[in-house]
């Protein structure tokens, strides 16, 4: 299976600040298809995970222009910028290039 | 207005069967996949299995031999079945669809919560 190590575990933000999670995969994501397949999603409390960035660096629908995701190959990073609020919760990057889709452990992201 | 929403028995007896309903509405059956992802409270995601639009699946080898997911496309439900549950089954059990145009889970039900208790 493909291993996805997400660092940090924990990361305290002051608000209005910039957040970064890595997410690094134990093999090459890139398809044979030639296609990435590495996403973001944010599980804010008691709910469930929802979309933020598709496919490396594509913005779902409604996600504001301050979640922005970019890597290749095996090293991924989420970055946050003017963090509000309701930004605060767990992120999860998920791979589903191989079988079986892997999450990685996530990282907490909570007010300094 | 797309919705996904799990049912099924909250508590389930050790060495008992889970059987979960993920009941969809806004989209079809036949034009997106439905997965499973379970999460132990407190802990992350583990993604179980799929059902692809033509009615086929796919499981995490770690749980493929208890697991069976199916669907009735005329009811807008596809169900989850896992056998020889124990503790450590004990999770919020998720249903997502995946886009096959973006082939990423883009919506979520709310959750179903399971315990494993006699």
């Amino acid at each position: 299976d493909v291993v996805m190590t997400q660092t940090p575990v924990s990361l305290p933000v002051s608000l209005g600040g910039q957040a970064s999670i890595s997410c690094r995969s134990s093999q090459s994501l890139v398809h044979s298809n030639g296609n990435t397949y590495l996403h973001w999603y944010l599980q804010k409390p008691g709910q469930s995970p929802q979309l933020l960035i598709y496919r490396v660096s594509n913005r779902f629908s409604g996600v504001p222009d301050r979640f922005s995701g970019s890597g290749s190959g095996t090293d991924f990073t989420l970055k946050i910028s003017r963090v509000e609020p309701e930004d605060l919760g767990d992120y999860y990057c998920l791979q589903s290039t191989h079988f079986p889709y892997t999450f990685g452990a996530g990282t907490k992201l909570e007010l300094k | 207005q797309v919705q996904l929403k799990e049912s099924g028995p909250g508590l389930v007896q050790p060495s008992q069967t889970l059987s979960l309903t993920c009941t969809v509405s806004g989209f079809s059956l036949t034009s997106y996949n439905v997965h499973w992802v379970r999460q132990p409270t407190g802990k992350g995601l583990e993604w179980m299995g799929v059902i692809w639009t033509g009615g086929s699946t796919d499981y995490n080898s770690a749980l493929k031999s208890r697991l069976s997911i199916s669907r009735d496309t005329s009811k807008s439900q596809v169900f989850l079945k896992m056998n020889s549950l124990q503790t450590e089954d004990i999770a919020t059990y998720y249903c997502a669809r995946e886009s096959r145009r973006l082939w990423v889970m883009d919506a979520w039900g709310q959750g179903a919560s399971v315990t494993v208790s006699s």
